[in-house]
């Protein structure tokens, strides 16, 4: 089954304290990206790949860093989580279609 | 850079009647334009797009969507809602670098 998915789901964590949450998918796409959502702003960008080794920032990438070594993987780390970090992420990947495929999402939470 | 508006928080209509649910762009050149669901506690799902051809799009689960260039809008559309179509709806649009820019979505809540 073609899918992208996120580990962990859920996630509490204190201001400061570094984490990652993975991302993998199975349908060997190049491009992926991560995005938050926050009430009444609907999806935001934060980082995305068009390939393995190349990353570009998205729309609100301040306090996050992302990697891309090998195609299937790309984790999204927070170095120094802050509270408003608190939100919803969403890993994604796209084929050639244009179509993007989202993983279930990471609910993170940031005391 | 592109972007799409819906102007609805939320939607409210009657199991069996047809539903509208709104969405108007902003983009320079030709849009390529997307709806996304969402139910609660999952991930998006893709339910159709537009990138050329056909002004009438249709997508998963009988819905639709009709390109409209002059009026800017991409508003989608079903012939009769289900309960189990209540859900949260995203309008999305490609931007440079393959990005999508999303709405800020629509809650669209189908009473039986």
């Amino acid at each position: 089954e073609a899918q992208v998915t996120q580990n962990p789901r859920y996630l509490i964590t204190v201001t400061g304290k570094k984490l990652t949450v993975t991302c993998s998918q199975n349908m060997n796409h190049e491009y992926m990206s991560w995005y938050r959502q926050d009430p009444g702003l609907g999806l935001r960008q934060i980082y995305y790949s068009m390939n393995v080794e190349v990353t570009d920032k998205g729309d609100v990438p301040e306090g996050y860093k992302v990697s891309r070594k090998e195609k299937r993987n790309f984790p999204l780390i927070l170095e120094s989580p802050s509270p408003n970090q608190t939100s919803l992420y969403f890993c994604a990947s796209r084929g050639d279609d244009y179509e993007q495929y989202f993983g279930p999402g990471t609910r993170l939470t940031v005391t | 850079a592109q972007s799409v508006a819906q102007p609805e928080d939320q939607v409210n209509v009657a199991e069996g009647n047809p539903l509208t649910v709104k969405c108007t762009y902003s983009v320079s050149g030709n849009p390529y334009l997307f709806w996304y669901v969402q139910y609660p506690n999952r991930g998006l799902q893709f339910l159709l797009k537009y990138i050329t051809g056909d002004n009438l799009v249709k997508g998963s689960y009988g819905f639709e969507a009709e390109f409209n260039k002059s009026q800017t809008s991409f508003h989608l559309k079903k012939p009769s809602a289900l309960v189990s179509d209540s859900a949260l709806y995203f309008c999305a649009v490609r931007d440079k670098g393959n990005k999508l820019v999303f709405g800020a979505g629509t809650i669209l809540r189908v009473k039986s």
